[in-house]
């Protein structure tokens, strides 16, 4: 069965300190992933996606992530954490098995929520 | 350029009620997608349409429906409600293969 998971339900970091979010995931052939980002009571915000190419994916606010093949993950990171970081941030796999354009039905991790103190 | 609209922002029903929420996909998308995010859960994938037709669907009971206008809004539909319905009901839209744009969402209370 495709899954992802985030093995962390929340991140302490301080504010300059790099941080780094974990997402592995499970699926079938080459994945599709993508990390967004939700403020309370918004919706989600895309953030950053790997699709093919270069392991390290860079994204929106200086987010990048590191896909790795070998060790099924796609953890995202920031080299200085902003106390404005804090969120909730979802890891998220392209449902590749009844998927029928690519970026939809997506499957969610259940989320890791980064504080940022000052 | 307005984003994803949803509407109601909020709204409270009773077990066996129905309910109808709104979604008006970004200017120039033409794909949307429903999920739902119970409390401390990610969002789950319920249903997409594009082209007025439901294109794929999620795990979910026929008592979640759907719809697509021809200006590509759409309309999800929950019969004979339950208490585990309640959730915040996200919108998403997308065009030609590209990212998801999210909506602020529905919050919806079954009491």
């Amino acid at each position: 069965a495709q899954s992802v998971a985030q093995p962390e339900d929340q991140v302490n970091v301080a504010e300059g300190n790099p941080l780094t979010v974990k997402c592995t995931y499970s699926v079938s052939g080459n994945p599709y992933l993508f990390w967004y980002v939700q403020y309370p009571n918004r919706g989600l915000q895309f953030l950053l996606k790997y699709i093919t190419g270069d392991n390290l994916v860079k994204g929106s606010y200086g987010f990048e992530a590191e896909f790795n093949k070998s060790q099924t993950s796609f953890h995202l990171k920031k080299p200085s954490a902003l106390v404005s970081d804090s969120a909730l941030y979802f890891c998220a796999v392209r449902d590749m098995v009844s998927s029928w354009q690519a970026g939809t039905a997506l499957i969610f991790g259940k989320g890791t929520t980064l504080s940022v103190s000052s | 350029d307005a984003g994803v609209t949803q509407s109601p922002t909020h709204l409270i029903k009773t077990r066996g009620q129905q309910v109808t929420l709104r979604c008006s996909p970004k200017s120039g998308h033409d794909t949307v997608s429903w999920y739902q995010q119970a409390l401390g859960q990610g969002p789950q994938f319920i249903f997409q349409y594009y082209e007025e037709e439901e294109r794929q669907r999620g795990n979910f009971p026929d008592r979640f429906s759907g719809h697509q206008f021809p200006n590509y809004s759409s309309e999800l539909n929950v019969n004979a409600l339950l208490l585990g319905d309640s959730a915040l009901y996200l919108c998403a839209s997308s065009f030609d293969r590209g990212e998801l744009f999210f909506g602020e969402g529905s919050r919806l209370t079954v009491l």
